[in-house]
């Protein structure tokens, strides 16, 4: 049962192109959550979605930064016109409920770089 | 909101040391409780949890209780190993969120010297 799965695992992209990161939850799993994790800190929610619905972007910047989790197929979180403070590492997580109480299990993260 | 206050690195410690990693909280209601663990370039594992009060949480020698009158859950272990080098995230969740909505605080570096 292979855990959830993000790629790239290394991202590199100038000023100004569009990033695509991607998640495959683990089977069974609609539930999907978007971290951040800034150099030195701790992760910061952005968004959760399940299957074909945003729940909760309160954690999205306004701009530039959007997610989605298809029907078929991964969940995608597009960053447009990338900038050098979006160089971070993003991890997703996915859960087989809602519940709080139940885990969610994380993938290994993609590390974007912004040059 | 919801916020967690984890005690700032970096550790470093001898093998076969005690560890304590401080962590309190703020939060509404009744949180459950979490620590992870990420080794380097890798993504969180969940290590160990607690979902009310009293409870303690244990796994691979560590242990954490949660105590609401302190609003603090503290990681603990006994005898840390080189192989527990890593960085240490206490997190909460509480009950009008999601399962993975969960509120971080920033980590703690633990480097074990042999």
């Amino acid at each position: 049962n292979a855990g959830v799965m993000q790629n790239p695992r290394h991202l590199v992209r100038r000023r100004g192109q569009e990033a695509r990161l991607r998640c495959s939850p683990m089977k069974g799993h609609s539930h999907v959550y978007w971290y951040r994790q800034l150099p030195e800190e701790g992760l910061k929610f952005m968004v959760y979605l399940q299957k074909e619905n945003i729940i909760d972007e309160s954690g999205m910047p306004k701009e530039r930064f959007s997610a989605e989790f298809p029907k078929e197929g991964p969940s995608i979180l597009r960053i447009q016109q990338v900038v050098r403070g979006d160089s971070a590492a993003y991890f997703c997580a996915s859960s087989l409920t809602r519940d709080p109480n139940t885990e969610a299990f994380f993938g290994q993260g993609t590390r974007l770089t912004v040059v | 909101g919801n916020s967690v206050t984890q005690m700032e690195g970096p550790v470093t410690l001898s093998e076969e040391a005690f560890l304590t990693i401080n962590c309190t909280y703020t939060a509404t209601g009744y949180p459950s409780l979490f620590w992870y663990v990420q080794y380097p370039g890798e993504g969180l594992q969940l290590l160990l949890k607690a979902t009310k009060a009293d409870d303690k949480g244990s796994n691979k020698g560590f242990e954490a209780t949660y105590r609401k009158e302190t609003t603090s859950f503290h990681l603990e272990k006994g005898s840390v190993q080189v192989s527990d080098s890593a960085v240490y995230f206490c997190a909460l969740s509480d009950q009008n969120t999601n399962a993975g909505k969960s509120t971080f605080g920033d980590g703690t570096t633990l480097t074990v010297k042999p």
